[in-house]
């Protein structure tokens, strides 16, 4: 079965500072995709960044990059130059093969002006 | 926007009454996804699906039934409402190939009293 930890329920970062969130997974996928999503207060869930894990580069969209490390099993999400639009609630998930897709229990990310 | 609708988007219904969520879509995905969200838990899979009348459970699936009688339409019933599933509802679609986004609908909120 797939699992994906998220360990920080709640975050917060002053506005134009750096942040990072964790995330872990555990599946038995040979070939696999992990996702971060936002869903700000309106509920709506955007799309943030994908990592196909058989790309050992790490993606970047902008001001968001991941640091993947597969060995580890770890998928963080760095948001620079933070903004207060960024404040959300940032969700980890992961999807194999039988597409089955996981997600974690999700971080609450407020930045501060 | 990925052309995807949750109806309704509010229900309140009463314990022991049986409610029907249901997502629609127009894109042809093959995988269809239900979760539920509640506080601390994140996304919880219920039932997905990945074609006409193949469907699995997820990790939630007690008291829920799931039918996907055509490509476009994912219905999940709950048989007998009980307060624990009181949540907010959501679907998700995606696809095989490059492009394995899910794009998520707006939501249903169920308060069963």
């Amino acid at each position: 079965a797939q699992t994906v930890t998220q360990s920080q329920p709640e975050m917060s970062v002053q506005e134009a500072e750096t942040v990072t969130l964790s995330c872990t997974y555990d599946t038995s996928e040979s070939n696999y995709y992990l996702f971060w999503y936002k869903q700000p207060p309106s509920r709506q869930m955007i799309l943030v960044i994908r990592q196909e894990a058989y790309k050992q580069q790490n993606a970047t969209e902008n001001r968001f990059s991941v640091n993947f490390q597969k060995a580890a099993k770890s998928f963080s999400l760095k948001i620079s130059d933070s903004q207060l639009g960024d404040t959300a609630m940032y969700f980890c998930g992961e999807s194999g093969s039988a597409r089955q897709l996981t997600f974690g229990s999700g971080t609450q990310l407020t930045v501060l002006p | 926007d990925a052309g995807i609708t949750q109806s309704p988007r509010h229900k309140v219904t009463e314990t022991g009454t049986p409610v029907t969520l249901r997502c629609h879509q127009t894109e042809n995905h093959r995988y269809m996804y239900w979760y539920r969200q509640d506080p601390g838990h994140g996304l919880r899979l219920i039932h997905y699906s990945y074609g006409v009348k193949d469907t699995d459970k997820g990790e939630v699936s007690d008291g829920y039934s799931v039918s996907r009688s055509k490509t476009e339409d994912f219905l999940l019933t709950l048989e007998s409402a009980t307060s624990s599933q009181t949540s907010v509802y959501f679907c998700a679609i995606s696809d095989l190939g490059a492009n394995t986004e899910a794009f998520f609908g707006q939501g249903t909120r169920l308060t069963v009293v």
